[in-house]
C-alpha cells in the first residue's frame, strides 16, 4: 500500500531564509507526486506536480526515486508562504490521492 | 468560473442520526472524489466516481457510509447512525481532462 510521510508537523523560519519541507513516500510502482497548499481560510489547492517540473511561487520539488522523496524547497521564504502544505501521491488507477499528514509552515517577519 | 461547492458548510448532529453531505463539482468534470480529514491529519480517500458509477469505494470505513452520483454531476455522501468518531472535515474534489483535482471548501461534521 502507498504511504506518504511528512516528518515535520511545524516548520518555523524567518523571512528570507531557505525552506525545505520534507516528504517521503512508499509505493511499489511509479507514482505521480504533488504538493498541495492550504492558506488560512482558503480551500486546498494544487501547488505543483512533479511531472510539470516547474517552479510555482518560487517553490520547486524534485522527485528522488532512489530516496523515495519529494521535498519542497524555496530559497527565500516570504511571509505569504505561511500555510499548511500537504505532499500527496497518486497512481494511474483512478487518481485518488494519498496525502501525508501535512506540515505547517510559519514564516516570521 | 465557479469552483467546487459543498453544502452545508457546517453540520452538527446527534449520535445515531442520519446525515447527507452534498457536493457540486465543476461543470463538465467527470471524476469526483470524497475525502475525510480528521483534525491534525491529511485528507484520507473515501470514494471515487467516474461519471455516475462508483469506480472505487475502498476508502469507505464501513457500511454506514454510502455515496451516490445519480446524474453524473452532484454527489451526496450519506452517513447512517452517526458516531462521534465520524466528526471530521469532509472534502469533495472534482477533476477533468488533466487529472488535477479541484477541492471544495469542505463540510465540517460534528457528531455530539
Amino acid at each position: 500500500a502507498q504511504r506518504v510521510t511528512q516528518p515535520e508537523k511545524l516548520l518555523s523560519v524567518f523571512k528570507g531564509a531557505p525552506v525545505e519541507l520534507k516528504c517521503n513516500y512508499s509505493y511499489s510502482g511509479s507514482p505521480e507526486l504533488f504538493w498541495y497548499v492550504q492558506y488560512s481560510r482558503q480551500r486546498l489547492q494544487l501547488l505543483l506536480r512533479h511531472i510539470s517540473r516547474e517552479s510555482i511561487k518560487g517553490f520547486t520539488a524534485d522527485l528522488n526515486k532512489g530516496e523515495t522523496s519529494f521535498h519542497l524547497k524555496k530559497p527565500f521564504a516570504q511571509e505569504e508562504d505561511s500555510a499548511m502544505y500537504y505532499c500527496a501521491l497518486t497512481h494511474n488507477a483512478g487518481n485518488m490521492l494519498t496525502f501525508g499528514g501535512g506540515t505547517r509552515l510559519m514564516v516570521k517577519p | 468560473g465557479a469552483g467546487v461547492s459543498q453544502t452545508p458548510s457546517n453540520k452538527v448532529t446527534e449520535k445515531g442520526k442520519y446525515v447527507e453531505l452534498r457536493c457540486d463539482p465543476i461543470s463538465g468534470h467527470t471524476a469526483l472524489y470524497w475525502y475525510r480529514q480528521s483534525l491534525g491529519q491529511g485528507p484520507e480517500f473515501l470514494i471515487y466516481f467516474q461519471g455516475t458509477g462508483a469506480a472505487d469505494d475502498s476508502g469507505l470505513p464501513n457500511d454506514r457510509f454510502f455515496a451516490v452520483r445519480p446524474e453524473g454531476s452532484v454527489s451526496t455522501l450519506k452517513i447512517q447512525r452517526t458516531e462521534r468518531g465520524d466528526s471530521a472535515m469532509y472534502l469533495c474534489a472534482s477533476s477533468g481532462d488533466y487529472n488535477e483535482q479541484f477541492f471544495g471548501p469542505g463540510t465540517r461534521l460534528t457528531v455530539l
